[in-house]
């Protein structure tokens, strides 16, 4: 069993950089992938980006200038920067983890609660 | 990879049966996942691989479909399942979810 708990300020002000990290417990593996995903009103589910058990990243080119996602391992964190943000990245952010068994792809099994930011001056 | 998930509302009654559909602007294969979603709660992962169930899903729900057309069926709808439901691949980065369909009580 994984248990994931985002945390981070709620409030943003436009042109900062957001930090949100997601705690994880639990076992985890190597062929585990920590994914961040947002949801806001006018764009339902979008995919910001993974970091891989190695460090290895991919973010959505539509954030890609603007996002980084790093893993502490000795920490269980997972770490989302969002920089220069704006109204549209007002959203609720979640941390959801994938992983693979051979070739068979979990899905993203377990998910965090999620946290709301709002980026409002 | 653009999913569009028909129809956007489904009305049904408890006890009936309804069927979900997602469709992906080019295939897939079989990287292709369901999630319900309540409000204030993060999607529960329903189906994975296209047809396979997750851990603790009930046998009511089903998934079906390969390449860009899939299916989510719940064979007799409880009063829990009425909620949001996803489709998501990650076969094409960027992964992309589908817009959902919301099952309410008729």
């Amino acid at each position: 069993q994984v248990h994931l708990q985002e945390s981070g300020p709620g409030l943003v002000k436009p042109s900062e950089t957001l930090s949100l990290t997601c705690s994880v417990s639990g076992a985890s593996s190597t062929a585990d992938y920590w994914n961040w995903i947002r949801q806001s009103p006018g764009k339902g589910l979008e995919w910001i980006g993974y970091v891989f058990y190695s460090g290895a990243t991919k973010y959505n080119p539509s954030l890609r200038s603007r996002v980084t996602i790093s893993l502490d391992t000795s920490k269980n964190q997972v770490s989302l920067l969002l920089t220069s943000v704006t109204a549209a990245d007002t959203a609720v952010y979640f941390c959801a983890r994938e992983s693979w068994y051979g070739t068979r792809w979990s899905g993203f099994d377990y998910w965090g609660q999620g946290t709301p930011v709002t980026v409002s001056s | 990879i653009v999913l569009t998930q028909s129809p956007a509302t489904l009305s049904l009654s408890p006890g009936q049966g309804a069927t979900l559909s997602c469709r992906a602007s080019q295939t897939v294969t079989s990287f292709l996942a369901w999630y319900q979603q309540k409000p204030g709660q993060a999607p529960r992962l329903l189906i994975y691989g296209g047809s396979n169930r997750a851990t603790g899903i009930p046998a009511r729900f089903s998934g079906s479909g390969s390449g860009t057309d899939f299916t989510l069926t719940i064979s007799t709808l409880g009063p829990e399942d009425f909620a949001v439901y996803y489709c998501q691949q990650r076969s094409i980065w960027p992964w992309t979810f589908g817009q959902g369909t919301k099952l309410e009580i008729k």
